[in-house]
């Protein structure tokens, strides 16, 4: 059973702070990993993926690979209000199979 | 058309009875995801299909869940005899198959709601 797991939150921050989300997975063979944003009663919509260890970096947002410990985490620097959703962590073995979502990490930045 | 359609954007069914939701997905994409969201959840992996099979089905909780792509185009999700536990949205994505990071691409969902 291939697991995705998240900290379900909320997370507040301040306006203008760094938020750091994390995310742990079971299926040491996955391969590829993205970070999706949902704002309340939308669809997810893709913000990163990584699929290298290490940092990759995006206007305000770094997602962070560790395959080794099985761990990938979002920073997201100069948090704004609008910044304020759920951010979902999901993570493909390889190409041709499911992309798997863990359960989202509520994100509330306040003014 | 532009992005991925899902009909009905609503569905009120009453328990028991037999339910289609259907995916039109982005034109060209080949992978089709399915999957279902509960309130405060993320989205459950259903099926996954690559063109016209299924190529990971194992995320159908039970024999009344069942869902085609006869063409690799349009798929329909198809419920029988709904319970209340399957109210959810349940929403379709769709990708290019081109390797490490395709993103998949979702649609609006549909939001069953069994009474």
């Amino acid at each position: 059973q291939k697991e995705v797991e998240q900290n379900s939150g909320p997370l507040s921050v301040p306006e203008g702070a760094i938020a750091s989300l994390n995310c742990t997975y079971s299926d040491r063979g996955s391969q590829s990993f993205f970070w999706y944003r949902q704002y309340s009663g939308k669809s997810p919509e893709l913000i990163m993926f990584i699929y290298s260890n290490g940092d990759k970096e995006d206007g305000r947002f770094t997602a962070q690979l560790n395959k080794a410990s099985q761990y990938v985490s979002l920073l997201i620097r100069d948090s704004q209000p609008s910044d304020s959703a759920t951010y979902l962590c999901a993570v493909k073995e390889r190409a041709g199979t499911a992309l798997i979502f863990g359960k989202g990490t509520t994100l509330s930045v306040s003014s | 058309g532009a992005g991925v359609s899902q009909t009905p954007s609503n569905k009120v069914t009453e328990k028991g009875k037999y339910v289609e939701l259907r995916c039109d997905p982005i034109s060209g994409h080949t992978a089709l995801y399915w999957y279902r969201q509960s309130l405060g959840q993320g989205p459950e992996f259903l099926i996954y299909f690559q063109g016209t099979g299924a190529a990971d089905d194992s995320g159908l909780p039970n024999d009344r869940f069942f869902a085609v792509r006869p063409e690799g185009s349009v798929s329909t999700l198809k419920i029988q005899r709904t319970e209340r536990g399957d109210s959810a949205v349940y929403l379709c994505a769709s990708s290019s198959q081109g390797g490490q990071g395709t993103e998949a691409f979702f649609g609006q969902g549909t939001r069953l709601t069994v009474v």
